[in-house]
């Protein structure tokens, strides 16, 4: 995968207000996605999954959409806080296929 | 907490060093999964068990390799430990078969090798 070393890219907002985060993905044969969230010292921690006949999908405060004509997903966190603050990445994966290919993270920082 | 619990959480090993690293997966999970990751970057693949058969490698050398038991449990071997093999080590599981469903990590064993 490519290297982003300790320079992820980051997002800060106010807690409060909505988040959302971008990835986009790699492998247009890609049909399974998932946003983990990862706190420092923790393993990633599963957020919401969504299938590639799906373009959208909710959870509790959370929503996933996916758009495949250009190989794009995105998280939308609503009423950020504090407990948001982590790195999230986007993975994705094939029907079949053993491997969870990670994104690039991004940090997110929830400002009081 | 996901029911994925590895150990140990943190080891210091010299290069040159083997090092054992064990995952035990969420209970009803057959397939057991390792990913290498390097700090500030995304979990990388290593290789994934199914019913105790290899099931898939990613782009690893030969020095890493695992073992699952018949309860699941698994174990990630590497040889002649290099120092950049420090990074968080993480074993995530899923029930596997034709169907994709979600994979839930452990909290992840920090090798530092010196």
């Amino acid at each position: 995968g490519e290297s982003v070393g300790l320079h992820l890219p980051t997002l800060s907002v106010q807690e409060g207000d909505n988040s959302i985060i971008n990835c986009a993905y790699s492998n247009s044969a890609s049909d399974y996605f998932i946003w983990y969230k990862q706190e420092s010292g923790k393993g990633p921690q599963f957020i919401i999954d969504i299938r590639s006949n799906m373009d959208k999908r909710q959870g509790q405060r959370v929503t996933v959409l996916l758009n495949k004509t250009v190989k794009h997903l995105s998280l939308q966190i609503a009423a950020t806080q504090p407990g948001d603050s982590a790195v999230y990445f986007c993975a994705e994966k094939v029907e079949g296929a053993q491997k969870l290919v990670f994104g690039q993270g991004t940090r997110l920082t929830i400002n009081p | 907490e996901t029911g994925v619990t590895q150990s140990p959480t943190h080891l210091i090993k010299t290069r040159g060093q083997q090092v054992t690293l064990r995952c035990s997966s969420q209970s009803g999970h057959n397939t057991v999964s390792w990913y290498q990751q390097a700090l500030g970057q995304g979990p990388q693949f290593i290789f994934q068990y199914y019913r105790e058969e290899e099931n898939g490698r990613g782009n690893f050398p030969p020095r890493f390799s695992g073992l699952q038991f018949p309860n699941y449990s698994s174990e990630l071997n590497v040889n002649a430990l290099e120092l950049d093999d420090s990074a968080l080590y993480l074993c995530a599981s899923n029930q596997g078969g034709v169907q994709n469903t979600e994979a839930f990590f452990g909290q992840g064993t920090r090798l530092t090798v010196v």
